[in-house]
């Protein structure tokens, strides 16, 4: 079971919007649609930022939103803050029931 | 308020055993997973596994199966992660995670655990 696939680093300048992308196999995200966003401050835990491709908790910023079109998800961060400089990670169920984090790709604001 | 209490950070030894724990709090224990996540030094998320308080009902990542325990104790609402025998390359940040079968929402603040000689 393999990592899903990130790349290591998207950069962007306050007030623009920034594309991140997540590919897997046709035995995880191209199959469900359970693909779900991280947020990683360095020494923090993670926090749940999309879920189930679009959906966004309570409380997060809609400048935040998520989209899949077969094997790879993304997400999308508009209106660029400096606040929003950190690592993503993407996830997915898989076929064996199980769970798989991507690569993580680290966001700067330039 | 949904909380998940981790247990402090360890040093070990190589061979040695050890036992984490995760309590949750806030929310009903048995109606929702917890997963584990390890993070290496410097390194990305890991899923490792997942149980099921309600029946303990349990499913291990590939990489982790026979290498790690997940169990849970629904009566006090804890969850653990136990190795038998630590290795230096174990050395890791280990989260607990409430989840559901297809996703992971609220995060414990994670337990330290460090194997050296």
């Amino acid at each position: 079971q393999s990592a899903l696939t990130q790349p290591a680093s998207v950069s962007g300048s306050p007030g623009q919007s920034i594309t991140i992308s997540c590919t897997g196999t046709s035995s995880d995200l191209g199959v469900y649609n359970y693909v779900s966003w991280y947020q990683q401050h360095p020494g923090k835990a993670p926090k749940l930022m999309i879920y189930d491709v679009t959906n966004r908790p309570s409380g997060v910023s809609n400048r935040f939103s998520g989209s899949k079109s077969g094997n790879t998800a993304s997400l999308t961060i508009s209106g660029l803050q400096a606040e929003d400089e950190a690592y993503y990670y993407c996830n997915s169920y898989t076929t064996s029931s199980t769970l798989v984090f991507g690569t993580g790709t680290r966001v700067t604001v330039l | 308020e949904v909380q998940l209490v981790q247990s402090g950070a360890e040093v070990k030894k190589p061979g040695d055993s050890l036992k984490i724990s995760c309590q949750g709090s806030g929310y009903s224990f048995t109606t929702y997973w917890i997963s584990w996540v390890r993070q290496l030094p410097g390194k990305g998320l890991e899923w490792m596994g997942i149980i099921y308080p309600g029946d303990s009902d349990t499913r291990y990542s590939p990489s982790f199966q026979g290498q790690v325990t997940i169990s849970a104790d629904k009566s006090i609402t804890t969850a653990y992660l136990q190795w038998n025998t630590l290795k230096a390359s174990d050395t890791a940040m280990y989260y607990c995670a409430r989840s559901t079968p297809y996703n992971v929402d609220y995060w414990g603040p994670g337990t330290l655990v460090t194997v050296s000689s």
